[in-house]
């Protein structure tokens, strides 16, 4: 089955424990990225990757890393998470670019909460 | 992109087709119509695209008005399932960053009633 896989779903850290959340897609797909949702501000984009070691930033990447060292693995590290990084966090890859006459898969979501 | 335009909310009855609007009158001749929904705080799911021509697929139908400055998603059996935010995003599609990700407004809330 196609799918997009994050882990954990469901996290409660404190200020400053880094931590990692997993993203890992089984469809061969080229285009990862990172999305946070929040209550009134919607879904942005937190940072994309386009292949391979190709990664660069989206509309809020302040206090996050990424890395893509596998075509299917795509992990969200928060250095030194903060409160105001509490939030939903979405996984989305794509074969081709997320506009390319495509569809996009999502994973089921991560509940981040730092206290 | 084109901005897209969506009534904030819509009721629907079960069983009944749900035909929700999105106006994009800004839209150029090489964008994308992409519709996707969001049940409850899980992941988006992709429902449909298109960009000229109407499309259908097994779960919805897409609508595009000859000048495509709007468009209409017909979901033709409602169900209880269905009760989502939906998303209407106007997308090109374009090769390498510039095709790095989708940007969702706010969206429709529907909710199917019994």
């Amino acid at each position: 089955e196609a799918q997009v896989t994050q882990n954990p779903r469901y996290l409660i850290t404190v200020t400053g424990k880094k931590l990692t959340v997993t993203c890992s897609q089984n469809m061969n797909h080229e285009y990862m990225s990172w999305y946070r949702q929040d209550p009134g501000l919607g879904l942005r984009q937190i940072y994309y990757s386009m292949n391979v070691e190709v990664t660069d930033k989206g509309d809020v990447p302040e206090g996050y890393k990424v890395s893509r060292k596998e075509k299917r693995n795509f992990p969200l590290i928060l250095e030194s998470p903060s409160p105001n990084q509490t939030s939903l966090y979405f996984c989305a890859s794509s074969l081709k670019g997320f506009g390319r006459n495509t569809e996009a898969f999502f994973g089921q979501g991560t509940r981040l909460t730092v206290v | 992109d084109a901005k897209t335009t969506q009534p904030p909310s819509m009721d629907c009855a079960e069983g009944r087709a749900a035909n929700l609007p999105c106006n994009h009158s800004t839209i150029s001749g090489n964008e994308y119509v992409y519709w996707y929904r969001q049940i409850h705080s899980q992941g988006p799911q992709y429902i449909i695209h298109g960009l000229k021509n109407n499309e259908t697929n097994e779960m919805a139908s897409l609508i595009i008005t000859e000048d495509r400055k709007s468009s209409t998603l017909i979901l033709p059996h409602a169900t209880l399932r269905d009760t989502a935010v939906y998303y209407c995003i106007v997308r090109v599609g374009l090769f390498g960053a510039a095709g790095n990700k989708l940007t969702f407004g706010g969206g429709t809330r529907v909710l199917v009633k019994p």
